[in-house]
């Protein structure tokens, strides 16, 4: 089945600077990739997403890229802010079951 | 404001006991579901709903049930709650369709002992 890998599980960065996360996932049939932003203590929320017809979206600081052929997306954050201190989440999605595949999160730490 | 609520927030039950999760949303989404969250393991689906009448089984089912009677909520149901489903589980909902936003209730923390 679909399985997604998320890289690295932790990151730390200094304020200002960017961050980078990467998630590989192993179907081809995927369609739907969603970044959700879990702050301590709270519920994810989504941040941004790609579909896969598109290669790269952005929304402020945060831009998403999709490589189809090497099968992975990665999250930027430029500019890093201490509210960008949370949990993230990539996930793929596939037509066949209808369900969100989880990468397993990165803790990014934003240090001042 | 629309939203999605979970109750209790927190629960401590022994071994054995039957456990009801309530899920209840007021954005009038067709989907829904249930999610558990554990250290290192990310979001994984215990069962989800795309309506009335409709359950499906997600990759970590067993020991759980859901019921879909109504539009607004999916009880999920701890038959004989285990030790190993001490977790924090979120209920979500979405849109009509296979993706799209998902609205995250804030979490329910289950501890068994």
């Amino acid at each position: 089945g679909e399985n997604v890998e998320q890289h690295p599980s932790t990151l730390s960065v200094q304020e200002g600077d960017s961050a980078v996360i990467k998630c590989t996932y192993s179907d081809s049939a995927s369609n739907y990739f969603p970044w959700y932003k879990q702050e301590l203590g709270k519920r994810p929320q989504l941040i941004i997403d790609i579909r896969s017809n598109v290669g790269e979206k952005k929304d402020q600081r945060i831009a998403v890229t999709l490589n189809k052929t090497a099968k992975h997306f990665s999250l930027h954050i430029t500019e890093t802010q201490p509210e960008d201190s949370a949990v993230y989440f990539c996930a793929a999605h596939m037509d066949s079951n209808y369900q969100l595949i989880w990468g397993a999160g990165t803790k990014l730490i934003i240090k001042p | 404001d629309a939203e999605i609520t979970q109750s209790p927030r927190h629960k401590i039950t022994e071994t054995g006991r039957q456990v009801t999760l309530a899920c209840h949303q007021t954005w009038n989404h067709n989907n829904m579901f249930w999610y558990r969250q554990d250290l290192g393991h990310g979001l994984r689906l215990i069962h989800y709903s795309y309506g009335v009448q409709d359950t499906n089984k997600g990759e970590v089912s067993d020991g759980y049930s859901v019921s879909r009677s109504n539009t607004e909520d999916l009880p999920l149901t701890l038959e004989s709650a285990a030790s190993s489903q001490t977790s924090v589980y979120f209920c979500a909902s979405s849109k009509t369709g296979y993706t799209g936003e998902l609205f995250f209730g804030e979490g329910s923390r289950l501890t068994v002992l």
